[in-house]
């Protein structure tokens, strides 16, 4: 059973170029988190999505930034005109579906390293 | 913003049982107490997870004060590979969807010394 996959790990952009990152959750998991994590800071959430549904947007940047989970394929986290300051780590993690979510944890994936030069 | 609060750092020698605190005196009734770990370079790692009683798995135990408003992870015997940083974190038991998500504090980083 795979665990959550997130592509690429490494991932270099110039400025004002887009960045899009992948992650597909582990089997049988419907919901997906993306965190970012600049450099010596602790993680901070950005989206909560469920297939084809944003549940909670609360910590996305109001421009460049969108996140999408369609029916097929994976999360996307898309990142447009990138500058300097997105340079970070980003996670995605995914979970089972309600009400089962409270006894049972997230799981990561390796995450993304993305380095806007 | 968190509930919680962590001490920055810790250190402690390889082999020997290292006790990580955390305070989060405004739990809720309803709030599970989780342990995630993140080794450098790497995602978080699920630890373990209680909400009344002490806990143990293979990873660590959890002790879970009567008031609930303080916990210990407890790692039995540290090995140079338990070196991460460790977060505790509350997370609703029950609500609307929306509370599910994870909110890091900036956890406590072990340092283990061989």
């Amino acid at each position: 059973n795979a665990g959550v996959m997130q592509n690429p790990r490494h991932l270099v952009r110039r400025r004002g170029q887009e960045a899009r990152l992948r992650c597909s959750p582990m089997k049988g998991h419907s919901h997906v988190y993306w965190y970012r994590q600049l450099p010596e800071e602790g993680l901070k959430f950005m989206v909560y999505l469920q297939k084809e549904n944003i549940i909670d947007e609360s910590g996305m940047p109001k421009e460049r930034f969108s996140a999408e989970f369609p029916k097929e394929g994976p999360s996307i986290l898309r990142i447009q005109q990138v500058v300097r300051g997105d340079s970070a780590a980003y996670f995605c993690a995914s979970s089972p579906p309600i009400p089962r979510q409270t006894n049972y944890g997230y799981t990561f994936g390796s995450g993304t390293r993305l380095t806007v030069v | 913003d968190a509930k919680t609060t962590q001490p920055n750092s810790m250190e402690s020698n390889e082999e020997e049982p290292v006790h990580l605190p955390c305070n989060h005196s405004t739990i809720s009734g309803t709030d599970y107490i989780h342990w995630y770990r993140q080794l450098p370079s790497q995602g978080p790692e699920y630890v373990i997870h209680g909400l009344t009683s002490n806990v143990n798995n293979r990873m660590a135990s959890l002790a879970i004060a009567e008031d609930r408003k303080s916990s210990t992870l407890i790692l039995h015997r540290a090995t140079l590979r338990d070196a991460a940083v460790y977060y505790c974190i509350l997370r609703d038991r029950g609500a609307t969807s929306g509370t599910y998500k994870y909110i890091f504090g900036t956890g406590t980083r072990l340092k283990v010394l061989a």
